[in-house]
């Protein structure tokens, strides 16, 4: 079975905090893909990250970094320096490397107060 | 380049009417998706088109849905009847090639409202 766990629902911080938001994945395939999404207030989904299952080296974009952990299952991701502009719905994705479509996890709503 | 957009952004309807939503890929994208997001849960597949085809249609609910994409271009979801609980967000995404190796792009979503 495959599956996409994000267990914290919501997340509060004060901005220039650091936060990591979690992800953990089922599946039984060796080939997969692992996503990131972020839902902003005005409600479209921008695409943060893409990782394939073989690439476990972590990732770091500005303020953003992601970890990846086949041993845990996991693929956590973490604002360094929060800004309220972080504030939003953040969804973790499973694509399996046999199919096209994706496996969302519930999401987590990311507040950040000034 | 412009996204995935998605016509309307909110609809209201009374149980029992029809409505049809719209989706434009970006261009140049064969592949098309639908997804649905039901109050307070996951994302969930409905549907994927390659060009015109569907190749995919196992996450759609029941045969109240009706999905087109003629030409391969821009592609409709007919909910007739709708009910109480087809209200959620309707989301539509396009990638130029399958799997995971290509990113799915999302529209802004239509919001869906039965009363």
């Amino acid at each position: 079975a495959q599956k996409v766990t994000q267990a914290q629902t919501e997340i509060s911080v004060v901005e220039k905090e650091d936060v990591t938001l979690d992800c953990v994945y089922e599946t039984r395939d060796t080939t997969y893909y692992l996503f990131w999404y972020k839902q902003p207030p005005s409600g479209e989904l921008v695409f943060l990250i893409r990782r394939n299952s073989f690439d476990e080296q972590n990732e770091i974009s500005g303020r953003y970094s992601w970890n990846f952990q086949k041993s845990t299952s996991s693929f956590n991701f973490t604002i360094t320096a929060s800004q309220v502009v972080d504030s939003a719905v953040y969804f973790c994705a499973l694509c399996q490397g046999n199919t096209d479509k994706l496996i969302f996890g519930t999401g987590t709503r990311l507040q950040v107060f000034p | 380049e412009a996204g995935v957009t998605q016509f309307p952004s909110h609809s209201v309807i009374e149980k029992g009417q029809t409505v049809t939503l719209r989706c434009d890929p970006i261009s140049g994208h064969d592949n098309l998706y639908w997804y649905r997001r039901v109050m307070g849960k996951e994302i969930k597949f409905l549907l994927h088109f390659v060009k015109e085809s569907k190749q995919d249609e196992s996450g759609m609910p029941n045969n109240r849905f009706l999905a087109e994409r003629t030409g391969g271009t821009y592609s409709t979801l007919k909910v007739q009847p709708a009910e109480l609980e087809d209200s959620g967000v309707y989301f539509c995404a396009s990638s130029r090639g399958r799997s995971g190796l290509n990113t799915q792009y999302f529209g802004p979503g239509t919001r869906l409202t039965v009363l």
